[in-house]
């Protein structure tokens, strides 16, 4: 059972367009949602997250839109460049809890 | 701080055969995660710790995995016996603890295991 699903496996980006990465979850109880990099052969690193009382949060290139209503999350990136190229995960989690439940990963290609 | 360590880095085993996994988290973390990655399933956690506490095992897939944490510097999971359909990437984490609210958790390089 995947609460949290990220459907497309893998995305290309023009260098210098808009890169949208998108993310659907199941259970409502998740209340904190977070974005994770990963390049080849390193761990996932923290990237962006959003609280549920939150719609939006920006922090540079990168924007996370939620939409609680559809359980649905995306990230943004703007302008793409060849160095976001990378895995990324989103992930959710309980207020409170520790357990995080990721995604399936979106692999992100930005071409010169 | 030279992050969180895991060895090995690449692991090739044949079917039956014991494996074990280690890591050492950042100083002064009190969290520690096991992850282990697939095409299918993405990244799944297999068991936290909280203060060298196991607090959630239920992402172990069965009796033939195990892990511990004797001490606040150092964890081990170990699979015995291994099958092929064990071959995936295996993270550990470590974080602070407490709130998860704002908290992030610091990954390792990963063990690549590939079972025969």
């Amino acid at each position: 059972d995947q609460q949290v699903k990220q459907n497309s496996p893998s995305l290309s980006v023009q260098e210098g367009r808009i890169s949208i990465l998108n993310c659907d979850y199941t259970n409502s109880m998740f209340d904190y949602f977070l974005w994770y990099k990963k390049y080849p052969a390193e761990g996932p690193t923290f990237l962006i997250s959003i609280s549920s009382i939150k719609d939006k949060n920006e922090d540079g290139r990168f924007t996370v839109f939620l939409n609680k209503s559809a359980k649905h999350l995306s990230l943004h990136i703007v302008p793409s460049q060849p160095g976001d190229s990378a895995v990324y995960f989103c992930a959710a989690v309980r207020e409170g809890a520790q357990k995080l439940v990721f995604g399936q990963g979106t692999r992100l290609t930005i071409n010169p | 701080d030279a992050g969180v360590i895991q060895s090995p880095r690449h692991e090739v085993t044949e079917m039956g055969q014991e494996v074990t996994l280690r890591c050492k988290p950042i100083s002064g973390h009190n969290s520690l995660f096991w992850y282990r990655q697939t095409m299918m399933r993405g990244l799944e956690l297999l068991i936290y710790f909280n203060n060298n506490v196991p607090i959630d095992d239920s992402g172990m897939p069965e009796d033939r995995f195990s892990a511990k944490m004797p001490n606040a510097s150092f964890s081990t999971l170990k699979i015995q016996p291994s099958e092929p359909r064990d071959s995936a990437v295996y993270f550990c984490a470590s974080g602070s603890g407490g709130s998860y609210l704002g908290e992030t958790q610091y990954f390792g390089p990963g063990t690549r295991l590939l079972v025969l």
